[in-house]
């Protein structure tokens, strides 16, 4: 089963900042089937970034997605203060069972 | 605009069983696959289930196979986990969560249901 392992576990930034976010998976992601979720507290998770690059809509562009193989990272480019959050990563390819990385919490 | 309700939580015995449901609306239903994810308190996400559009094929973590069951009615546009053999370590707030194709394949998740708590304890 595949293994994928978001690093930092917490990163500390202040807003106006670029934040940078990593994702390396166990063995090669299938077609970058590789996505990026966003959870506020209390809130159920949001998809910002899906096929590894591509944004969701409705997703600002501060928001870019990169990587292919087993090394995937997200950047945020200037934090606003609403962007302060835990951030997991995510394989789904090519077929269930899927998995998810352990989270990014960005304080 | 997507909504996913979930409904059917609450409070289990250890080797109790329960129902959840979510009520799908806003989009075609029967043209998507649907998964569930869970999230025990102040823990990561953990894939549970996923079944496609037509409810032909499922697929489960190892850590629920044999004891969850997902289902689809396509006619009321509601998805199911019947969870069974319940332990102590699926306490959880589980999630419903849209597929963006039919097959349950290269589905990434999109929207997610507000959860449903599912607390097992004696």
């Amino acid at each position: 089963e595949m293994v994928l392992t978001q690093s930092p576990g917490t990163l500390s930034l202040s807003p106006g900042e670029r934040a940078t976010l990593s994702c390396r998976a166990s063995q090669s992601v299938s077609s970058s089937s590789l996505a990026w979720y966003q959870q506020k507290p209390g809130q159920a998770p949001r998809l910002l970034i899906y096929g590894a690059s591509t944004r969701a809509t409705g997703i600002p562009d501060r928001f870019s997605g990169r990587g292919s193989g087993t090394d995937f990272t997200l950047t945020i480019s200037r934090l606003e203060p609403e962007d302060f959050a835990v951030y997991y990563c995510q394989q789904y390819g090519p077929s269930p069972p899927y998995t998810f990385g352990q989270g990014t919490k960005l304080e | 605009e997507v909504q996913l309700v979930e409904s059917g939580g609450g409070l289990v015995q250890p080797g109790g069983s329960l129902r959840l449901s979510c009520s799908a609306s806003g989009f075609t239903f029967s043209s998507y696959a649907m998964h569930w994810v869970r999230q025990a308190p102040g823990k990561g996400l953990e894939y549970v289930s996923t079944v496609n559009s037509d409810g032909g094929n499922t697929y489960y973590a190892d850590s629920v196979k044999g004891r969850f069951t997902i289902s689809r009615d396509n006619s009321k546009s509601t998805l199911y986990l019947q969870m069974r053999s319940l332990r102590v370590e699926d306490t959880a707030v589980y999630y419903c969560v849209k597929g963006s194709g039919s097959s349950g394949w290269y589905d990434w998740f999109d929207p997610w249901g507000q959860g449903s708590l599912v607390t097992v304890s004696s």
